[in-house]
């Protein structure tokens, strides 16, 4: 069966720490990984999705980065974190249709 | 405007009642799914439909295609219903609504 890890579940970092949200994919091949934010009161943001090792493509612009070293792992890396950047983040996959599985986020506070 | 629109945003209810969360969309979609986020963070898929209407549990989904409305109803709510729900469409990748923070007390 396919399964979706992230990690770690919530993570506390001071302003200007680099950042590295890691996400895995089991039982599954060449799936489509998405990374979400939820901003505290607002609604979940698309952030970066990839259909491929190497393809990223960028939602809005920010002060993070993606990318998909191996087909089933995508991370989300950020060189300084702004407080900006607190949030609730998400990893998903799919299979190219409708369906989606959500892993289990990550609390970022940046203090 | 946004893609997905909730309502309510927040709904206080007692517990035994029965509780309906809307969803409308202006766009095209492949699918739309119903998501519950627990206050820890993480969410659980609760239903995906593309026509007609699911039930599991006391949880009941129904969508309009032709009018782009899906609606989420709970039966004989419970405070474990307590919990932010999500309505999401699926376009290739997903657009969210804010979410209904629902709060049913005892």
């Amino acid at each position: 069966s396919q399964t979706i890890h992230q990690w770690p579940a919530t993570l506390v970092q001071p302003v200007g720490s680099p950042l590295s949200l890691e996400c895995t994919v089991e039982g599954t091949s060449n799936p489509n990984l998405y990374w979400y934010r939820q901003a505290a009161g607002r609604g979940l943001q698309l952030l970066f999705y990839s259909v491929g090792i190497g393809q990223i493509s960028s939602e809005v612009p920010q002060n993070l980065s993606a990318s998909r070293p191996q087909d089933r792992q995508f991370i989300l890396s950020s060189k300084k974190l702004l407080l900006s950047d607190s949030g609730f983040y998400l990893c998903a996959w799919s299979a190219g249709g409708a369906g989606y599985t959500f892993g289990s986020g990550t609390r970022l506070t940046v203090v | 405007k946004n893609e997905v629109e909730q309502s309510p945003q927040n709904l206080t209810a007692q517990e035994g009642e029965f509780i309906t969360i809307n969803c409308s969309y202006s766009v095209g979609i492949s699918a739309l799914h119903w998501l519950q986020q627990h206050p820890g963070g993480g969410i659980v898929s609760l239903f995906m439909l593309s026509s007609g209407k699911k039930k599991h549990g006391r949880l009941i989904a129904t969508i309009n295609i032709q009018e782009k409305h899906s609606s989420l109803h709970i039966t004989a709510s419970h405070p474990r219903d307590s919990a932010v729900y999500i309505c999401a469409v699926s376009l290739g990748d997903m657009r969210f609504g804010a979410g209904t923070r629902l709060t049913v007390k005892p």
